[in-house]
């Protein structure tokens, strides 16, 4: 298997703009995680899905950031309008249904989103 | 609320000398441990994980960690440190049916 694949690798957008991000998780994996990297807030849970439905989006910060996942092998993490303050690394994982959210998690090599 | 605390932000160690990286938690019930370490530009990758069983876990790259539930630590451990162990390494855990909650990570580097 590839691996959680993401893209793209790299997005630099304007302020205003919609940027849409792009994950493929682990064929058979039945749990997908977003999260956002900053140096200042460390490594944050966004929302996480089971079996495409989303479980938890508690971490989403606003109205803005939206994610779904149409099905078993995509989902896309939605920011409109975008900030400056967005501007993150963003990784996705995902994970087996053996442990449930405990299990392993996977992580795809992330998009680095610059707002300017 | 369930929280994971790394104390060190960097931790420096000469190549060849034994590691650790330290890691508390904060779990209601029986904790489910993890560390991850993170290349530069690259996703976080698993090293080894803590479910039940010995305390003693071993993991990738010749790392370990040993949970220590009356200390509620999880430090991971390496007994000689190679210069390509440098790196940022994340602490993990979660009670169980919750996702799993993040240290802030320490930047361990190894000089030759």
């Amino acid at each position: 298997d590839a691996g959680v694949i993401q893209s793209p690798r790299h997005e630099v957008t304007e302020m205003g703009q919609e940027v849409t991000l792009r994950c493929k998780p682990i064929s058979g994996h039945d749990y997908l995680f977003w999260y956002r990297q900053t140096m200042m807030r460390g490594l944050e849970l966004l929302i996480y899905f089971n079996n495409n439905v989303p479980i938890d989006d508690s971490g989403m910060p606003e109205d803005r950031f939206s994610a779904k996942m149409p099905n078993a092998s995509f989902s896309t993490l939605k920011i409109q309008p975008s900030e400056p303050r967005d501007s993150a690394v963003y990784f996705c994982a995902s994970s087996d249904r053996v442990w449930g959210t405990t299990d392993t998690q996977y992580f795809g090599p992330g998009t680095r989103l610059t707002v300017l | 609320a369930q929280s994971v605390a790394q104390p060190e932000d960097q931790v420096n160690v000469a190549e060849g000398n034994p590691l650790t990286v330290k890691c508390t938690y904060s779990v209601s019930g029986n904790p489910y441990l993890f560390w991850y370490v993170q290349y530069p530009n690259r996703g976080l990758q698993f090293l080894l994980k803590y479910i039940t069983g010995d305390n003693l876990v071993k993991g990738s790259y010749g790392f370990e960690a040993e949970f220590n539930k009356s200390q509620t630590s999880f430090h991971l451990k390496k007994p000689s440190a190679l210069v390509s162990d440098s790196a940022l390494y994340f602490c993990a855990s979660s009670s169980g049916n919750t996702p799993l909650v993040f240290g802030k990570g320490t930047r361990l580097s190894v000089i030759a």
